[in-house]
């Protein structure tokens, strides 16, 4: 059972548009929210990450919006630019026991065509 | 440079070997990964450690061991008894608690020969 759910497993956009990427969840459970990227054969790289307590965080061309009540967030990257080409994962935390973990989606292969 | 390192970057696996996978970090970081990435899919936990000498199993963690007897080291070792362990497994850390974001390292593809 998929809690954190990308239903896109892949976007194209053109360079200079904006490219919004989609996360649903199913846990209300879930107190922070992280997107990262990755590139082929490579481990992913944290981009940008949001609390629930918050709806919104910037950071550059990176903005995340959350919101809480549809369990929904995204991520909006404006301009798009080629090299933003890569897969967009997004993660849930949760605690289990005491321990945290992250809960993983799978996926979104963006594509940003010059 | 601080950062988190994997070796090998492909490794191949014989039938009824054990292999193990190299993970470092000189983060400082007390929390470490590892997980299974397969085609399509996201990203899977095997196992994980908060601390040193002690370690918790994921959500896969059948047919693989590990061990934490440094802060900066976390080994994964894929036994002869996984049936299918070709994948690309990726190591990560996690600083002090309060701190949500985990560091990757660059990945190993694990091959079955």
């Amino acid at each position: 059972d998929q809690q954190v759910k990308q239903n896109s497993p892949s976007l194209s956009v053109q360079e200079g548009r904006i490219s919004i990427l989609n996360c649903d969840y199913t846990n209300s459970m879930f107190d922070y929210f992280l997107w990262y990227k990755k590139y082929p054969a490579e481990g992913p790289t944290f981009l940008i990450s949001i609390s629930s307590i918050k709806d919104k965080n910037e950071d550059g061309r990176f903005t995340v919006f959350l919101n809480k009540s549809a369990k929904h967030l995204s991520l909006h990257i404006v301009p798009s630019q080629p090299g933003d080409s890569a897969v967009y994962f997004c993660a849930a935390k949760i605690y289990a026991g005491n321990n945290r973990k992250l809960i993983w989606g799978l996926g979104t292969s963006l594509a940003v065509n010059p | 440079d601080g950062g988190i390192t994997q070796s090998p970057k492909y490794l191949f696996r014989k039938e009824g070997q054990n292999v193990t996978l190299s993970c470092e970090q000189n983060l400082n970081h007390d929390a470490m990964y590892w997980y299974r990435q397969d085609p399509g899919q996201g990203l899977r936990l095997i196992y994980y450690s908060q601390i040193v000498n002690d370690f918790q199993k994921g959500d896969i963690a059948e047919g693989y061991s590990v061990s934490r007897e440094k802060k900066e080291s976390f080994p994964l070792t894929v036994t002869s008894a996984h049936k299918n362990p070709t994948a690309f497994y990726l190591c990560a850390s996690k600083g002090t608690s309060g701190q949500e974001t985990q560091y990757f390292g660059p990945g190993t593809r694990l091959l079955v020969l």
